[in-house]
């Protein structure tokens, strides 16, 4: 149980195009979602939280006009990365929450997208 | 501001051996901790998950909590070549705020 997936796994795309990633948990309900991004060899960068329904939160230094993300339902996220640019080059992950036990809660990843900006 | 350090690597150890990996965490309130495995190119996966002091077991992993020391840490028993991986220690509070990652490598 617990599966998170991403779409598509890879993207290239070309300077100045928006770029859509989807993050879906599929066999448990989210009502909140995560955005990371990795750079080679460092460690994940949380970018923004996600709750069903609501605007997500951004974490400082991230742009929220040029990372869109939106949370419709509570199997599904979409980030939307507009006018990309090749410093935007990035390992893009999701990951969901699930409620646990005791009040605790476990966060499970997607698969990542990678994306390349020419 | 939630600080989570790990042991700096790489970690080397000889197959079958014994990988010990190391987690610090500044906030005293945080009451969930998970190990991460990241393989390179890969997403992270879950390995253990921890919230009460001692010690959790599973397989050849083993979570040692100490929250008076604010310390926990995962012990690999009968390391494997598959073990080579990036580990990342987080500690849950609202969100994770992740450690940079041990990167341990399991020599055949």
């Amino acid at each position: 149980g617990a599966v998170v997936s991403q779409h598509p796994s890879w993207v290239i795309c070309k300077s100045g195009t928006s770029v859509k990633i989807e993050c879906r948990s599929l066999d448990f309900q989210a009502t909140t979602m995560f955005w990371y991004r990795q750079f080679p060899k460092q460690s994940l960068m949380l970018m923004a939280t996600s709750n069903e329904g609501s605007k997500a939160t951004y974490e400082q230094g991230v742009e929220k006009d040029k990372f869109l993300i939106n949370h419709a339902s509570l199997t599904l996220s979409t980030l939307t990365v507009t006018s990309a640019h090749p410093e935007d080059s990035s390992f893009y992950i999701c990951s969901a929450r699930a409620a646990g036990l005791y009040g605790t809660d476990t966060q499970y990843f997607g698969p990542g997208t990678r994306l390349t900006v020419l | 501001q939630k600080e989570v350090e790990q042991n700096s690597g790489p970690l080397s150890v000889p197959e079958g051996a014994i990988a010990s990996l190391n987690c610090t965490y500044s906030d005293r309130v945080s009451q969930s901790f998970f190990w991460y495995r990241q393989y390179s190119g890969k997403s992270p996966e879950l390995i253990m998950s921890i919230y009460s002091n001692g010690d959790k077991e599973d397989g050849r992993f083993t979570a040692q909590l100490n929250k008076a020391s604010q310390y926990v840490s995962l012990l690999i028993r009968d390391s494997q070549p598959s073990d080579s991986a990036t580990y990342l220690c987080a500690v849950y509070d609202y969100k994770l705020s992740f450690g940079a990652g041990t990167t341990v490598t399991v020599r055949a």
